[in-house]
């Protein structure tokens, strides 16, 4: 079956401009979670959403934004973009929301802020 | 504070020798941990987690709650096996996806 596809693979934006990420998880997968991985802070959580419900949310600013839709794709938002924003994000999916259950990693966007 | 430490950012080894790259965690309860590895140009995945009690790639990972340590271990290294690894935690007693990770190690296997 498909892993967990993230799109676009590459962006490129300009500080105060705005973005949104797409993730289309494993089909049959009701859990998102997404990640921003930097070389200096690492995987840092951003949040989870399952059932079109944002059920956690890490240390972020309020420019990280995020929802899901009825077939579980989940797309997040940043607005206002910063150098700092510059970063991997990773999108997980997940079979169940429940601790402990494996989550399958998409290959990630990488956003550059210039 | 709930966090994953891996002390070591890179870890060489020769092939055939044996590995160990370290976790250690901060919990208050009861933790959930897991190793993911990421292989070049390929996405993270999981490699094991402490409640299956598995071996996999002929991976080890036993948690000790005293020593709050949850280390990688492989008695004999392969060229295959270099990647990054992570730790991570699951924190909360409550149902979540979220997982806390440590800053990952790079193991490099030389010939």
């Amino acid at each position: 079956k498909a892993g967990v596809t993230q799109t676009p693979r590459y962006l490129i934006k300009t500080r105060g401009q705005q973005v949104t990420l797409s993730c289309s998880p494993i089909s049959g997968h009701r859990s998102v979670s997404w990640y921003q991985q930097t070389p200096g802070q690492g995987l840092q959580f951003l949040f989870e959403y399952f059932s079109e419900t944002q059920r956690n949310k890490g240390n972020f600013p309020g420019r990280f934004s995020g929802r899901q839709f009825s077939n579980s794709r989940s797309e997040m938002n940043v607005s206002t973009l910063e150098l700092g924003d510059s970063a991997l994000y990773l999108c997980a999916s997940s079979l169940a929301f429940l601790r402990g259950t494996e989550a399958f990693f998409g290959q990630g966007t990488r956003l550059t802020v210039v | 504070a709930q966090r994953v430490t891996q002390p070591e950012k890179l870890l060489s080894v020769f092939k055939g020798a044996p590995v160990e790259l370290k976790c250690n965690y901060s919990y208050s309860g009861s933790p959930e941990l897991f190793w993911y590895v990421q292989y070049s140009r390929q996405r993270l995945q999981l490699l094991l987690r402490h409640i299956s009690r598995e071996s996999i790639k002929g991976f080890t990972a036993d948690l000790n709650k005293g020593e709050t340590s949850f280390h990688l271990k492989k008695p004999f290294a392969q060229e295959e096996d270099s990647a990054m690894y992570y730790c991570a935690l699951s924190p909360a007693l409550y149902n979540t996806d979220k997982l806390i990770f440590g800053t990952g190690t790079r193991l490099q296997v030389f010939p």
